[in-house]
């Protein structure tokens, strides 16, 4: 979806260097999330912030911090990278609809390699 | 959390039949959704349907949803090999999260 982008779309970096995925959003929601995908698995969630002064820890934030810049703009960080955060790395926003759980909007993913 | 748990794995069938997939969870839901995911990219929502819905339609997808046995599935009919992706089921995880199952990988040979 144009409406979420990732950047960098492809990073291969060094153990122990710090790293930073960001994800700008057009699509004026106030929610977004973090998460990360390894092979044959599903998705798990890292962090999410329903607003600019929300944060909020997922199943696997250990390793990773966030940083809500704006209501379009949340990054992910690796202070010090590790090969077993290898993955694919998805940003996804929502708006909540009031009543059930939103329909989330995923950005195309950042494939990060740690040596 | 409560997870959704697709079934099968992975599926293979030729072009034109159609395809079904399966989703069990674990603890009462009000409201269930698929994904697809086209390899190594972002999860596209394909539809929601909620618990006191019992079937739903969007083009050739059909999706049922059965509260009783905690279970939904997904048809997709008159496949092509543009719906070869894997598919994800979605419920509610607590304050307005979502928890993906592992997905069923499709094949749509020619």
């Amino acid at each position: 979806d144009a409406d979420v982008t990732q950047t960098p779309r492809n990073r291969i970096t060094k153990t122990g260097k710090r790293i930073m995925l960001e994800c700008s959003q057009t699509k004026g929601h106030d929610r977004m999330y973090w998460y990360r995908q390894d092979p044959g698995l599903g998705l798990r969630l890292i962090y999410y912030s329903f607003d600019v002064k929300d944060i909020n820890k997922g199943e696997i934030s250990d390793g990773y911090s966030v940083s809500r810049q704006a209501q379009a703009k949340f990054s992910l960080s690796l202070e010090s990278a590790i090969p077993n955060q290898t993955a694919l790395y998805f940003c996804a926003t929502s708006d909540f609809d009031g009543g059930y759980t939103d329909t989330q909007y995923f950005g195309p993913g950042t494939r990060l390699t740690v040596l | 959390s409560q997870q959704g748990e697709e079934d099968p794995q992975a599926l293979s069938i030729q072009e034109g039949e159609n395809a079904t997939m399966n989703c069990s969870y674990k603890t009462s839901i009000n409201n269930l959704q698929w994904y697809r995911q086209n390899s190594g990219r972002g999860l596209v929502h394909l539809i929601l349907i909620r618990s006191n819905e019992r079937e739903k339609h969007s083009g050739r997808l059909r999706v049922t949803l059965d509260t009783s046995k905690k279970s939904s599935s997904l048809l997709i009919t008159a496949s092509r090999a543009a719906d070869t992706a894997s598919y994800f089921c979605a419920t509610p995880g607590g304050a307005q999260k979502l928890v993906f199952g592992q997905g069923t990988r499709l094949t749509i040979n020619p």
